[in-house]
């Protein structure tokens, strides 16, 4: 257990519908980082959160967004899902914005979109 | 362009037997070379990790990698693999795609399959 949660575990959903992925980083950890991992794409960083600032930019969609909140919880926010959309969401935390820190993985959520 | 490439998509080795995962990157200077694993159905953990220093890395589990400069490699070794480290392998690096974006970029993974 790495301490960091994700809610879902699992979400199914139609195309053209909002879902919000919700990730609770290890205590004391300041950054969130989102991955989404598909079959196609393999593991992809999304983005990073660092006490509440975006931090860094990977290939999220502009119909995707996410934020951290000042308990230090994030979420991520797919809207007009599309099927292609469907892929397991990590989320990682990460005790500062540092290039040398170790990221902690969640469970993951599972997305299928319908 | 910067990348990490995972040339083995599958392996499968017997029970005891050494294990060599390859993996090689692509970036004007030294990443930061780091293997994860994946267990069925959960996140990644973290292996171990190269910054700089000795190029011959130990981490959890029994695992070693090491970094070879001159072949762009960072290849992980378990000298006997045990049932239990089924799972899938990731290669990943951090790379800096200007100003103060930098970002973890993974490979595509070596799913290992072990044989009683």
């Amino acid at each position: 257990d790495s301490g960091v949660t994700q809610t879902p575990k699992h979400l199914i959903t139609a195309t053209g519908q909002r879902v919000t992925l919700r990730c609770s980083p290890r205590s004391g950890d300041l950054s969130v980082y989102w991955y989404q991992q598909s079959l196609d794409q393999g593991l992809q960083f999304l983005i990073q959160y660092y006490n509440g600032e975006e931090r860094a930019k990977g290939n999220i969609l502009e119909r995707f967004s996410a934020q951290q909140f000042p308990d230090l919880h994030s979420e991520l926010n797919l809207s007009s899902l599309e099927l292609g959309d469907s892929a397991l969401y990590f989320c990682a935390s990460s005790p500062g914005a540092g290039l040398t820190d170790t990221q902690y993985f969640g469970p993951g959520t599972r997305l299928t979109v319908l | 362009a910067q990348s990490v490439t995972q040339p083995d998509i599958h392996i499968t080795v017997s029970e005891g037997a050494s294990l060599e995962l390859r993996c090689n990157y692509s970036y004007g200077a030294t990443p930061y070379l780091f293997w994860y694993v994946q267990s069925p159905g959960q996140g990644l953990q973290l292996l171990l990790k190269y910054f700089s220093g000795d190029t011959l890395v130990q981490g959890i589990k029994g695992f070693e990698a090491e970094f070879k400069r001159s072949q762009s490699s960072f290849n992980l070794r378990k000298p006997s693999v045990h049932w239990s480290d089924a799972a899938e392998y990731f290669c990943a690096g951090y790379m800096n795609y200007g100003g103060a974006t930098n970002k973890l970029i993974f490979g595509t993974g070596t799913l290992l399959a072990v044989q009683p």
